[in-house]
């Protein structure tokens, strides 16, 4: 079974539109993540949740809208899509963060703007 | 924000050789990761420094913290195509959330 799972793979969408990845992880982790790797391959953190709650905002647009219903999803809505959008969106799971925080990340969402 | 620089950017080298991978920072970190990402996948875990100076070897791969907890190596011996892939170091600060470098692309010739 797949532990951190990311919905759809592969997304190409225009200018404007409205559109959401799911994410769910079966490892019973307490924390979750966003990351988003661009074209030069830099992966950037953009949120964080622990336990339903909000951590982390790495100052990204109020376009993106985390949501998690629960410890196990962290979904990713994203309004009004831009060009610069348009990258690999990785979700990620790991126990409560300390100095070995091992992260689990998912396959990634190709997320295509045109 | 904590800034990881990653060298080279690029490897191209033949099956066999040895290469050297550096991650450095200005920052101070808590401990120091290296990931391995695949084509279409997501970044993997190898390995997770704590101690400065301390090193860990996992297989051909010998990765090493400095003193100073500010940087790290990751060395490969007798490189094999399978260990193509980007090699991503990644700091842990207070926070403990990993803050990524840019990553070194490596290509192993057979």
């Amino acid at each position: 079974d797949t532990a951190v799972s990311q919905t759809p793979k592969y997304l190409v969408t225009q200018m404007g539109n409205d559109k959401s990845i799911k994410c769910e992880q079966n490892l019973g982790h307490d924390t979750m993540y966003w990351y988003k790797q661009d074209s030069k391959k830099f992966l950037k953190i953009m949120f964080s949740y622990n336990n339903k709650e909000l951590i982390i905002n790495e100052t990204v647009p109020n376009r993106f809208s985390p949501k998690s219903p629960d410890k196990a999803h962290l979904n990713l809505h994203i309004n009004s899509l831009e060009l610069g959008d348009s990258a690999v969106y990785f979700c990620a799971s790991s126990p409560t963060p300390d100095s070995g925080n091992t992260i689990y990340f998912g396959e990634g969402s190709w997320l295509t703007v045109v | 924000t904590q800034l990881l620089e990653q060298s080279p950017q690029f490897l191209s080298i033949q099956e066999g050789e040895n290469l050297t991978v550096y991650c450095n920072s200005s920052s101070v970190f808590s401990s120091l990761q290296w990931y391995r990402q695949e084509p279409g996948e997501g970044p993997v875990l190898l390995v997770t420094v704590v101690t400065g100076g301390e090193v860990k070897k996992l297989k051909r791969l010998t990765f090493q913290f400095g003193d100073a907890r500010k940087d790290s190596s990751l060395h490969i011996t007798a490189a094999q195509p399978g260990d193509t892939g980007l090699y991503l170091c990644a700091g842990l600060g207070g926070s403990y959330i990993p803050t990524f470098g840019r990553g070194t692309s490596l290509i192993v010739h057979p």
